[in-house]
């Protein structure tokens, strides 16, 4: 089964200071991997995703996030933190194939992104 | 487009009653799932559909119950609500064409507290 390890359940920086949430998957063939955020009350929303095209994807908000598939990782990370971008994160994988039970997403525990003034 | 829609937005029950939490889509999605968040947790799969007629189980899914009897909709039954089943449960739904595009999409949640 999938397995996803987000490290750090707190992250905090300054405002314009690099942001970098991290996310290991456990998996031998390289899944399809998403990475998601949560405003306070709300649902989730899609930040961007990996579904083996290029290495590095950029999504929303100015977030980017590399597959390194030697490491396991799809750490996401921002240049310059904006006050806004205080938010639950998380990281998500699923199966690739087309049968349904590979659209199930496993997510991590996330981590909650604080950023200071 | 409404997206995906989930009513309530919240309900406290009492243990032992029973509910059913509503989840609505237009968007022409075969599948959809419902995760429950609880803090620290992460989202965990309770029930999903890959269409009408068709549903399978989650990672979570005793004390839950569902049906899929027509492509928009996807209800979850809660049959005799306990204290452990206190959560904040998602709906969500994807296009399961077969192609790479497996991106959900989420519905604002409802918050259930039971007593």
């Amino acid at each position: 089964a999938q397995s996803v390890t987000q490290l750090g359940s707190h992250v905090s920086v300054s405002e314009g200071a690099l942001v970098l949430l991290r996310c290991n998957y456990s998996s031998s063939v390289p899944p399809y991997l998403f990475w998601y955020v949560q405003y306070p009350n709300q649902g989730l929303q899609l930040l961007l995703k990996y579904t083996s095209a290029a290495t590095l994807v950029k999504g929303i908000n100015g977030f980017e996030a590399e597959f390194k598939k030697s490491e396991t990782s799809f750490h996401l990370t921002k240049p310059s933190a904006h006050m806004s971008d205080a938010a639950e994160y998380f990281c998500a994988v699923s199966d690739r194939g087309s049968g349904g039970s590979n659209y199930k997403l496993t997510f991590g525990k996330g981590t909650l992104l604080t950023v200071n003034p | 487009n409404a997206g995906v829609t989930q009513t309530p937005k919240f309900q406290v029950l009492k243990t032992g009653q029973s509910m059913t939490l509503q989840c609505a889509q237009d968007m022409n999605h075969e599948y959809m799932s419902w995760y429950r968040q609880d803090p620290g947790m992460g989202l965990r799969l309770i029930h999903y559909s890959v269409g009408a007629g068709i549903t399978d189980q989650g990672e979570v899914p005793n004390g839950y119950n569902v049906s899929r009897s027509t492509t928009e909709d996807f209800p979850l039954r809660l049959l005799s609500a306990a204290p452990s089943q206190t959560s904040v449960y998602f709906c969500a739904s994807t296009v399961a064409a077969g192609g790479p595009d497996k991106t959900q999409y989420f519905g604002p949640g409802t918050r259930l507290l039971v007593l």
